[in-house]
């Protein structure tokens, strides 16, 4: 059975303490991982897919990694805004997107 | 643009009673998914279709569910009767193609609390 486990559960940094969140996953035939950011009262929005091991992506203070058990998302620097909860999704054979639990993400000033 | 809407946003009803969601998806976006998140769970898929026709709804729960897309347009998510574990957000998401990686517009969820 495809699972998706997120670690930590929440997380709380100062503003410009870097740091990375964990995405371990067990899935036949992975055709993608994706992560969400997910404001409180709103819908996960989309940050990147990943495909294949060995795969990095970045957005501002946010980067992607893939491996073949686990992705991580990497926080440089993060800013209060950045507060939000973080969820990794991956994608089997179909359509359907497996999520994690999430990790609520706390960045104080 | 708009993105996807959803009504109601929050929705109180009585074990029994029946409630019908609504998903606005973008325009021009053929598919179209309903998700759900209950409580202290991950969010979890439901069905999906492409235009009018459910190309996968293995996620539903059981027969007290009916999701309808008339026109390819807007779609519809009934629970008749509703039971006290249907309570949890329901999300509406639409995307443009089914390319593996295409992202997915999420609208900002419907809170069911079934007393």
């Amino acid at each position: 059975e495809d699972q998706v486990t997120q670690s930590p559960e929440a997380l709380r940094l100062q503003e410009g303490e870097s740091s990375s969140l964990n995405c371990s996953y067990t899935v036949s035939g992975l055709r993608g991982l994706f992560w969400y950011r997910q404001d409180p009262g709103k819908g996960p929005e989309f940050l990147f897919t990943l495909y294949s091991a060995g795969e990095e992506k970045e957005k501002e203070r946010l980067k992607a990694t893939l491996t073949k058990k686990e992705s991580f998302l990497h926080i440089t620097a993060p800013k209060p805004e950045d507060s939000a909860t973080y969820l990794c999704a991956v994608l089997p054979p179909g359509y359907a997107l497996n999520f994690g639990k999430g990790t609520s993400l706390l960045v104080t000033p | 643009e708009a993105g996807v809407t959803q009504f109601p946003s929050h929705s109180v009803i009585e074990k029994g009673q029946t409630v019908t969601l609504r998903c606005d998806p973008i325009s021009g976006h053929d598919n179209l998914y309903w998700y759900r998140r209950v409580m202290g769970k991950e969010i979890k898929f439901l069905l999906h279709f492409v235009k009018e026709s459910k190309q996968d709804e293995s996620g539903m729960p059981n027969n007290r569910f009916l999701a309808e897309r008339t026109g390819g347009t807007y779609s519809t998510l009934k629970v008749q009767p509703a039971e006290l574990e249907d309570s949890g957000v329901y999300f509406c998401a639409s995307s443009s193609s089914i390319r593996v990686g295409e992202k997915l517009f999420f609208g900002s969820g419907t809170q069911l609390s079934v007393l």
